[in-house]
């Protein structure tokens, strides 16, 4: 199940940047995308998520940008920080339902 | 902050052992999830439970596998005979609407 892709299995960034998550879709159903962050040993944390009725969604450090005609979401953490160091999975549901992840991205933040 | 809490963090059973993971979702939610993570793999959705009743569940979910409201406050995931193939990190969610929270997971190990 190809649905959700995040081609970088891992990125690494300098304190203070910006980090960059990409993430790919098939599914044109999809209508609600999330990020989650995860820690070795434990669950997903819902960092931030964006309807397919915008482009574009922001919470402090993070901003999510959805671009429906490529299929195509990215997260982006200005400016990053160690704290930040985790794996970031990409998600997508129709109508509210099920999730689909894609594979995860390892961002190491190093100060 | 309310949270999704799982019992126990770790399961350790016999191949042909029943085991009951457990699961209490964040109280006002109403929809609730079980998701799977084999080492490696990707999160994968195994069922979702609305109005005390399955509303998906995935070719994963077969007859081996159970769920159940038994109070207001938990939810359960039962694997009947575990196989050495069930092990994997067990993850809880829940949601109000179409944002999904997790729980740190249980990881059952099957021997």
């Amino acid at each position: 199940d190809q649905q959700v892709k995040q081609n970088s299995p891992s990125l690494s960034v300098q304190e203070g940047r910006i980090s960059i998550l990409n993430c790919d879709y098939t599914n044109s159903m999809f209508d609600y995308f999330l990020w989650y962050k995860k820690y070795p040993a434990e669950g997903p944390t819902f960092l931030i998520s964006i309807s397919s009725i915008k482009d574009k969604n922001e919470d402090g450090r993070f901003t999510v940008f959805l671009n429906k005609s490529a299929k195509h979401l990215s997260l982006h953490i200005v400016p990053s920080q160690p704290g930040d160091s985790a794996v970031y999975f990409c998600a997508a549901s129709t109508g509210g339902n099920k999730l689909v992840f894609g594979a995860g991205t390892i961002l190491r933040v190093k100060s | 902050e309310p949270e999704v809490t799982q019992t126990p963090s770790h399961q350790v059973t016999q191949m042909g052992q029943e085991v009951i993971l457990r699961c209490v979702p964040i109280s006002n939610h109403l929809y609730f999830y079980w998701y799977r993570q084999i080492l490696g793999q990707k999160v994968e959705f195994l069922v979702s439970f609305y109005n005390n009743e399955i509303s998906e569940k995935s070719e994963i979910f077969d007859d081996q596998f159970s769920v159940e409201r038994p109070d207001g406050s938990n939810f359960t995931l039962k694997i009947r005979s575990t196989k050495l193939e069930d092990s994997a990190m067990y993850f809880c969610a829940s949601s109000s609407a179409d944002t999904q929270y997790f729980g740190p997971g249980t990881r059952l190990t099957v021997l």
